[in-house]
């Protein structure tokens, strides 16, 4: 089945750690994102990508990076610098824009960071 | 950057009767897409349903259906007959049509309760 997996499903984190999200999807997408989510703030955008090797910031960029070395993968890494790092963060991918009935954005289950 | 503006933090609705969940948007252009998420306590993002703003004729999907009023820039969600099954979050999310960054912009969320 096509779909999108993140891992892990929860994550710790001691203060000062450096920790990486996994997201892979077998769509066949060009577009990936990454969004963070707190309770009553809805979806914020992180980063996102239109093509491998390629990525934009989004509102909430700082203490986060990203790779796209591959179509399939677009991991998150949140680092020390980030503040508040404790919060849902969901991985997403689209096609690119086109002028079919394809431009919906799938979402992946999630992975909850939990800084200790 | 568009905006999505969803007014009504939670919602509660009987059982088997009707609720309508409301979202406007602000933007400059004149084609875009827009869609209504739902995110259950599993927190997995669903599509409810999907709009193209070049469509005069509201969408539908079963019990759920939209009221897009294009002048107003008005995205609202109708779920009828509602069922326990349909408490969750909802999400409200807009699209560029054609877009130059494929952001997805996304209001910050209604929480709809079914009462029993």
């Amino acid at each position: 089945d096509g779909g999108i997996t993140q891992s892990p499903k929860y994550l710790f984190r001691k203060e000062g750690q450096n920790v990486t999200l996994s997201c892979e999807q077998n769509l066949n997408h060009d577009a990936m994102y990454w969004y963070r989510q707190d309770p009553g703030q809805g979806l914020r955008l992180i980063y996102y990508s239109q093509i491998v090797n390629d990525f934009q910031k989004g509102d909430i960029a700082e203490g986060y990076s990203v790779s796209r070395e591959k179509k399939e993968s677009f991991p998150l890494t949140v680092t020390s610098a980030q503040k508040n790092p404790t919060a849902f963060y969901l991985c997403a991918s689209s096609p690119l824009q086109g002028y079919s009935g394809t431009d919906t954005q799938y979402f992946g289950p999630g992975t909850r960071l939990t800084v200790l | 950057a568009q905006t999505v503006t969803q007014s009504q933090p939670e919602m509660s609705v009987q059982e088997a009767e009707t609720v309508t969940l409301s979202c406007t948007y602000d933007t400059s252009e004149s084609d875009y897409y827009l869609f209504w998420y739902k995110q259950p306590p599993s927190r997995q993002m669903i599509l409810v349903i999907r709009q193209e703003a070049y469509k005069q004729q509201n969408a539908t999907e079963n019990r759920f259906s939209v009221n897009f009023q294009k002048a107003a820039k008005s995205f609202s969600l109708k779920i009828s007959d509602s069922q326990l099954g349909d408490a969750a979050m909802y999400f409200c999310a807009y699209r560029s049509y054609p877009n130059t960054g494929n952001q997805f912009y996304f209001g910050t969320g209604t929480s709809l309760t079914v009462i029993p």
